[in-house]
């Protein structure tokens, strides 16, 4: 799991602050997306970048706002959250064609209080 | 879109005997087919898929998959069980052209010694 990092690996947040969630990758892959999960739900895709560019956005809501300044490196700005927002949210990345699998990282554990 | 099922949310096998996870899908086109396995306070670690040619696939830690196209099924298997299997795994699928991974909610799976 040391190929793809993320911090921090807890967070409880207040509803009207703001934090970031990070994730960098040090596999050389052009591809990372940001999934959320819940128990006993299917993993949720949120955003996936491919060479820094957004080609996915499932209808996220905009108090989630991703950035991605390089092919390396993931965040997710978080904005006046919900508790339901409360979740593991996770980080991956390929070598963005479809034939490949996903790497991902151990996960942010976000409580919302 | 794409999407996977899994149907049994628990799956308890006593250690030695085979085990089998199960999964099916709903996808537009040629499938490409993966499972992964989470461990607790980790994240998702990829153990095998299914591109294209041979129906049973071998991954990582002994586990394998056959692809039933006629069934759409991609049934996870090992022939004997270890209490360290025991795990949450998911199912997941692509369509062959683009980046979209759908998982399926997840299998507990619990090996007993």
């Amino acid at each position: 799991e040391t190929g793809v990092t993320q911090t921090p690996r807890h967070l409880v947040m207040g509803m009207t602050n703001k934090k970031s969630l990070k994730c960098e990758q040090h596999l050389g892959h052009n591809a990372m997306y940001w999934y959320k999960q819940s128990a006993k739900k299917p993993l949720e895709l949120m955003f996936v970048y491919n060479f820094k560019e957004q080609t996915e956005n499932n209808s996220v809501p905009s108090r989630f706002s991703p950035e991605c300044p390089n092919s390396s490196h993931l965040f997710l700005h978080l904005h006046t959250l919900q508790p339901e927002d409360s979740a593991l949210y996770l980080c991956a990345s390929s070598s963005g064609t479809s034939v490949n699998e996903q790497f991902f990282g151990p996960g942010t554990r976000l409580t919302v209080l | 879109a794409q999407s996977v099922a899994q149907p049994e949310d628990q799956v308890n096998v006593a250690e030695g005997n085979p085990l089998t996870v199960k999964c099916t899908y709903s996808v537009s086109g040629n499938p490409y087919l993966f499972w992964y396995v989470q461990y607790p306070n980790r994240g998702l670690q990829f153990l095998l898929k299914y591109i294209t040619g041979d129906n049973l696939v071998k991954g990582s830690y002994g586990f394998e998959a056959e692809f039933n196209k006629s069934q759409t099924s991609f049934h996870l298997k090992k022939p004997s069980a270890l209490v360290s299997d025991s795990a949450l795994y998911f199912c997941a699928v692509r369509a062959y052209n683009n980046n979209d991974m759908r998982f399926g909610a997840g299998t507990r799976l619990t090996v007993k010694p």
